[in-house]
């Protein structure tokens, strides 16, 4: 699998949109950009997912590069229950997959 | 998304002792899911990779006979860890895959006395 670097920590204003960056400059063709978050104590929890074309769900919008060499989680509006590890890993998806998780970007969310 | 449930969700024994814990997937089938550890202040290291009606892969340094992996149903995965020692205290988390995308447990917290 592609390694992914991410910053170790970030901070947000609460209500305000949280960026949260991921470089995969060896991404393969076939390989998804996934983006998980871990709020402690808990088991990690499905954000997103996208392959070449920008993502956007209920949680979040995924921003990937034309050269696909980065990314970007955009949560619109952050709150304090935001506050988690963010992880963003690639893979090739399918049925047997498995994902490496790295150290991720912590992000506070600040009153 | 996806419903992933473990039990128990924390669970305390002594020395020397098995715990088993479960795995399941509440609203969908899998035919595979994954067994994950982790030690405080540190990302998840996949242990294995279970699969329905065959055995399990183990990465690399894991030991199969000390953690039994039994993926018996398309909704239940077990994980055995056999005579337990203090260091095997960690924070066990389980996934499953629905439609290509992972979807994890809420985790057990084992505490090994």
């Amino acid at each position: 699998d592609a390694k992914t670097t991410q910053p170790p920590s970030m901070d947000c204003a609460e209500g305000r949109a949280a960026n949260l960056p991921c470089n995969h400059s060896t991404i393969s063709g076939n390989e998804y950009v996934y983006w998980y978050r871990q709020i402690h104590s808990q088991g990690p929890q499905y954000i997103i997912h996208g392959l070449k074309n920008n993502e956007t769900n209920e949680m979040a919008s995924l921003i990937i590069t034309e050269d696909r060499k980065s990314s970007t989680l955009i949560l619109p509006h952050a709150t304090l229950r935001d506050t988690a590890v963010y992880y963003c890993i690639v893979g090739s998806g399918g049925s047997n997959y498995k994902l490496t998780f790295g150290k991720g970007t912590l992000l506070t969310v600040n009153p | 998304g996806a419903v992933v449930s473990q039990h128990p969700s924390w669970v305390i024994c002594k020395s020397g002792t098995s715990v088993k814990i479960e795995c399941r997937s509440l609203d969908f089938q899998a035919t595979t899911m994954f067994w994950y550890r982790q030690f405080p202040k540190q990302s998840l290291m996949l242990m294995a990779t279970s699969n329905e009606g065959s055995k399990a892969t183990y990465e690399q340094g894991v030991e199969k006979d000390k953690f039994l992996i039994n993926h018996a149903s398309l909704t239940l995965s077990t994980l055995t860890v056999t005579s337990a020692h203090p260091e095997d205290s960690s924070f066990y988390i389980c996934s499953a895959i629905k439609q290509e995308t992972q979807y994890f447990g809420p985790g057990t917290r084992l505490l090994v006395l």
